[in-house]
């Protein structure tokens, strides 16, 4: 099942804030957070893996609940360079207590940053 | 030079022609996957390969098939296209670790008339 991603879009003024979240009905292995800017590769942010965990580098940061299934992603004082699209992959725990197979993406938040 | 070359970059055909989009890389990863991107429903998986002799179907396989001629190269096909599979189709790769990331090529823009 598809994990569930809100907002659908955001837009921001430079230097503000914005949390995107991503939601599994499915136990969760690991979350991994994408960003795509318009008609180019999706770039890998983080991964952030079961037992509950919170990373970042620079200004984003994400967590992951692993009793909620929800992970979500921080951008802080957002800059022009934050515009695109956010994906969160989501990697399902098999009956075996492992991951699954390839990761199950959101349909996207649409993150807008103007001057 | 990319990590992760996908050719062709765009690609314009008809309805019922067989179509062939390959991927290469460099990165010498185990794992490589072809994903398909339609506008506000993300990236979904068609196929994946663990190895040459390893190939998987993913959520929305019909209709596609992929060969894995080396662990460098995966290719995807429309046997015979139809114009609902107009789409970006992207390839991804990763190590063999699951906590490892995946690297996409640009993608490859197909439109099928």
């Amino acid at each position: 099942q598809q994990p569930v991603q809100s907002p659908q879009a955001v837009i921001l003024r430079e230097g503000e804030d914005a949390v995107i979240n991503c939601s599994s009905s499915k136990a969760l292995y690991s979350v991994h957070w994408y960003r795509q800017k318009h008609g180019e590769a999706p770039v890998f942010l983080m991964i952030l893996l079961k037992g509950g965990e919170q990373k970042g580098h620079d200004k984003i940061s994400a967590s992951f609940n692993e009793k909620k299934q929800q992970s979500s992603l921080y951008l802080t004082a957002s800059q022009l360079s934050y515009s695109g699209t956010y994906f969160c992959g989501t990697d399902f725990i098999q009956y075996s207590g492992g991951g699954a197979d390839g990761l199950t993406f959101g349909k996207g938040t649409h993150l807008i940053i103007q001057p | 030079d990319a990590d992760v070359t996908q050719t062709p970059r765009n690609r314009i055909t008809k309805t019922g022609k067989r179509i062939m989009l390959e991927c290469s890389q460099t990165k010498g990863h185990d794992r490589m996957y072809w994903y398909r991107q339609d506008p506000g429903l993300g990236l979904r998986l068609i196929y994946y390969s663990f190895d040459v002799k390893d190939i998987n179907k993913g959520e929305i396989s019909d209709g596609y098939s992929v060969s894995r001629q080396a662990q460098a190269k995966f290719s995807l096909s429309l046997e015979s296209a139809i114009p609902n599979q107009t789409a970006l189709y992207f390839c991804a790769t990763s190590d063999m670790d699951r906590n490892q990331p995946q690297h996409f090529g640009d993608g490859t823009r197909l439109s099928i008339l």
